[in-house]
C-alpha cells in the first residue's frame, strides 16, 4: 500500500530563516505530487503540483520554491522566511482523480 | 475561476442525530467529486467519492448525493459521534491533474 511521509512535523523559525520541507511516498511510482498551504481554520491553496522529475509548476507567486530531484521526493523551500509563511504545509499524491494527504508540517515564522 | 464553495462554514449537531453538509460547485465539466474529513492537525483523508454518472453512494455510515442539475453534493452522516467532530472538504476534479477543493464546514458533535 502507499504511503506518504512529512517532515519535521513541527517547525519554528525565524523571519529571514531559509526553510526545507520533505515529502516523500512509498509503494507506487511517477506520481503527481502537491504542495499545499493552509492557515488556521481556513481552506487548501495549491502552491505547487508536480508530474515527474524535475518539474515544477507554481500556482501563486510567493516566497517559496518546490523541487523533485527524485521521483517520489518533494521538496518545499525558501531562502527568506515571511511571517505570513506561517501555516500548514499538506503534501499530496494523486491516485489517478484522488488525492491523498501526508500528515503535514505547522510551521511557525517568528 | 470556478470552485467549489460551501453553504455552511459550520455546523453543530447533537451526537446521535444525522449530518448533512452541503456543497455547490460550479464546474459543469467535473464529473469526479470526493469528500474529505480533516481532523485537527492531520491532513485531510479520503471519506467517499462518487463520479457524475451516478446520483448515490453509500459508505459506513455516510452517503454522498449529487445532483447535477442544481450543481450541489452533500456528505451525510447517520448517526453522529464525537469522533465526527471535524471539517469536511468537498472536492471536484475534471479528469485534469488538479483538484479543486472547497472552503470547508467544521461539524461539532455535541455530547
Amino acid at each position: 500500500s502507499q504511503t506518504i511521509h512529512q517532515w519535521p512535523a513541527t517547525l519554528v523559525q525565524p523571519v529571514g530563516s531559509p526553510l526545507s520541507l520533505e515529502c516523500t511516498v512509498e509503494g507506487t511510482s511517477n506520481p503527481n505530487l502537491y504542495w499545499y498551504r493552509q492557515a488556521a481554520g481556513r481552506g487548501l491553496q495549491l502552491l505547487f503540483y508536480s508530474v515527474g522529475i524535475g518539474q515544477i509548476s507554481s500556482e501563486v507567486p510567493q516566497n517559496l520554491s518546490a523541487s523533485r530531484p527524485q521521483d517520489r521526493q518533494f521538496i518545499l523551500s525558501s531562502k527568506k522566511l515571511l511571517l505570513s509563511d506561517s501555516g500548514f504545509y499538506l503534501c499530496a499524491w494523486m491516485d489517478r482523480e484522488t488525492q491523498y494527504f501526508g500528515p503535514g508540517t505547522r510551521l511557525l515564522v517568528l | 475561476g470556478e470552485s467549489v464553495g460551501l453553504h455552511l462554514p459550520t455546523l453543530s449537531v447533537q451526537e446521535g442525530d444525522n449530518s448533512i453538509i452541503n456543497c455547490a460547485y460550479s464546474n459543469s465539466a467535473s464529473d469526479y467529486f470526493i469528500w474529505y474529513k480533516q481532523e485537527s492537525g492531520k491532513g485531510p483523508q479520503f471519506i467517499i467519492d462518487i463520479r457524475s454518472n451516478m446520483d448515490k453512494r453509500q459508505g459506513q455510515r455516510v452517503t454522498v448525493l449529487l445532483n447535477k442539475t442544481v450543481k450541489h453534493l452533500s456528505l451525510q452522516i447517520a448517526a453522529t459521534q464525537p469522533g465526527d467532530s471535524a471539517v469536511y472538504f468537498c472536492a471536484e476534479n475534471t479528469g485534469g491533474f488538479k483538484t479543486i477543493f472547497g472552503a470547508g464546514t467544521r461539524l461539532f458533535v455535541k455530547a
